[in-house]
């Protein structure tokens, strides 16, 4: 069955780094666009980032937009988020999502990890 | 960008309908996707493409979508579908997934 595990959220200081990842398992990875879509504490859902299947087209929410990277090894069956700069209105649970085939929508999604972003 | 408006919340007795609206500029030119979270979980697809259903999800679940509001339609309402609900488009013309606002659903 379609499995995917997120890991790397945690506490970090405003400024700082962090690598999200996804490891995904259960279809062919690399047939597939990847998402991630975060969730701040008693919010809504926003859209952070997709990737295409072989990772050439990549699109960004603004309040992202140069300050994180998305990207994936299809070897490894990886997603991954690369956050730079972080602030503390990037503190939210992120999940990686996966697009259904050429749909606009997303059928399956991991349970989820927390970042916070504190000094 | 594209926004899509929901009611904050909408409350309904058991065995009775519920009906949550999505409202965006011509959003009835667009495919409409719903999901269904509830507390400490992951969002689940409910209605896709503004009235299919994915395997697995009751009946009970439909959608509709016209001019500039979309509506999730959950008849016989059970006490398990007390949830936040949240609409979903692909805007195209800035290559943008967007969210609704949301909609906390109580089962009195």
């Amino acid at each position: 069955q379609v499995q995917l595990v997120e890991s790397g959220g945690g506490l970090v200081k405003p400024g700082g780094s962090l690598r999200l990842s996804c490891a995904a398992s259960g279809f062919t990875f690399s047939d597939y666009y990847m998402s991630w879509i975060r969730q701040a504490p008693g919010k809504g859902l926003e859209w952070v980032s997709y990737i295409s299947s072989s990772g050439s087209t990549i699109y960004y929410a603004d309040s992202v937009k140069g300050r994180f990277t998305i990207s994936r090894d299809n070897a490894k069956n990886s997603l991954y988020l690369q956050m730079n700069s972080l602030r503390a209105e990037d503190t939210a649970v992120y999940y990686c999502a996966r697009r259904y085939g050429s749909g606009s929508y997303f059928n399956y999604w991991g349970q989820g990890t927390l970042v916070t972003v504190s000094s | 960008s594209y926004v899509l408006t929901q009611p904050p919340s909408v409350s309904v007795a058991p065995g009775q309908t519920a009906r949550i609206t999505c409202g965006g500029n011509n959003i009835g030119s667009k495919s409409v996707h719903w999901y269904q979270q509830k507390p400490g979980q992951a969002p689940v697809l409910v209605v896709y493409d503004d009235s299919d259903r994915p395997s697995g999800i009751p009946e009970r679940f439909s959608g509709s979508n016209s001019g500039n509001t979309a509506t999730l339609t959950i008849s016989r309402v059970e006490a398990g579908d007390e949830a936040d609900y949240y609409c979903q488009v692909w805007d195209s013309s800035s290559d943008y997934y967007v969210f609704g606002t949301g909609t906390k659903v109580t089962v009195l």
